[in-house]
């Protein structure tokens, strides 16, 4: 069984719509992120937590809300889509108490703003 | 800030081809360097990593190299086969909470 899971897999929405993509990781992780995958730019990082409630701002982060109910659970929400953020959005966990930990994705959402 | 340089946006072999894919890095603490294989309709996984301590690592027929004089470390296959064909990231930890990826590399071999 896939131990991070995205729901919607694929979503389509109007600009200025509200948007909330789901993630939820089974692996006893205490990291988990939110990625966008744009070609030519590759993974960069929108925002991460280390535990239920906290939140931590990533490199690409503006537009876009985040928050962390439970150690299983990291949500990402986009209040006012706009088409710059159509994309392929990717959840991580990870182990951080671990030397050199990897991080485990799920397959992906795919966000289309029209 | 710390970040890493994939050049090579695609490349294309034939089957038993070898297949050499270079990063270069820039950070002001200690890296460990990874590589991730995403297949077609996938998220990324984890290929292979190597530590400092090592300069080495291997999995799966592909060998990672790295060189802290030129701050570069390299993904090496002697042989590449059709179903290698994927996007592979370079990727860095420093010690943080974050990795920072490169912006991949998608190979294509034709059989």
């Amino acid at each position: 069984e896939a131990a991070v899971t995205q729901s919607p897999r694929n979503k389509v929405t109007v600009t200025g719509g509200n948007v909330t993509l789901s993630c939820r990781q089974t692996n006893s992780h205490n990291y988990m992120y939110w990625y966008r995958q744009d070609t030519g730019h590759g993974l960069r990082l929108i925002h991460y937590s280390y535990g239920a409630g906290n939140l931590q701002i990533g490199d690409v982060p503006d537009g876009y809300k985040a928050t962390r109910t439970t150690q299983e659970d990291f949500f990402l929400l986009l209040e006012l889509a706009s088409p710059s953020q159509t994309s392929l959005y990717f959840c991580a966990s990870s182990d951080q108490g671990r030397n050199y930990a990897e991080q485990f994705f799920g397959p992906g959402t795919r966000l289309t703003v029209l | 800030g710390d970040s890493v340089i994939q050049m090579q946006g695609q490349v294309t072999l034939s089957e038993n081809d070898f297949l050499f894919i270079n990063c270069t890095y820039s950070t002001t603490g200690y890296p460990t360097l990874f590589w991730y294989v995403q297949y077609s309709g996938e998220g990324p996984q984890l290929l292979l990593q190597v530590t400092t301590a090592n300069n080495k690592g291997s999995s799966r027929g592909f060998e990672a190299t790295y060189d802290k004089g030129t701050t570069s470390f390299h993904l090496q296959k002697t042989s590449v086969q059709e179903i290698d064909s994927a996007v592979y990231y370079c990727a860095m930890k420093t010690g943080g909470y974050k990795v920072v990826f490169g912006s991949g590399t998608r190979l294509l071999v034709s059989p």
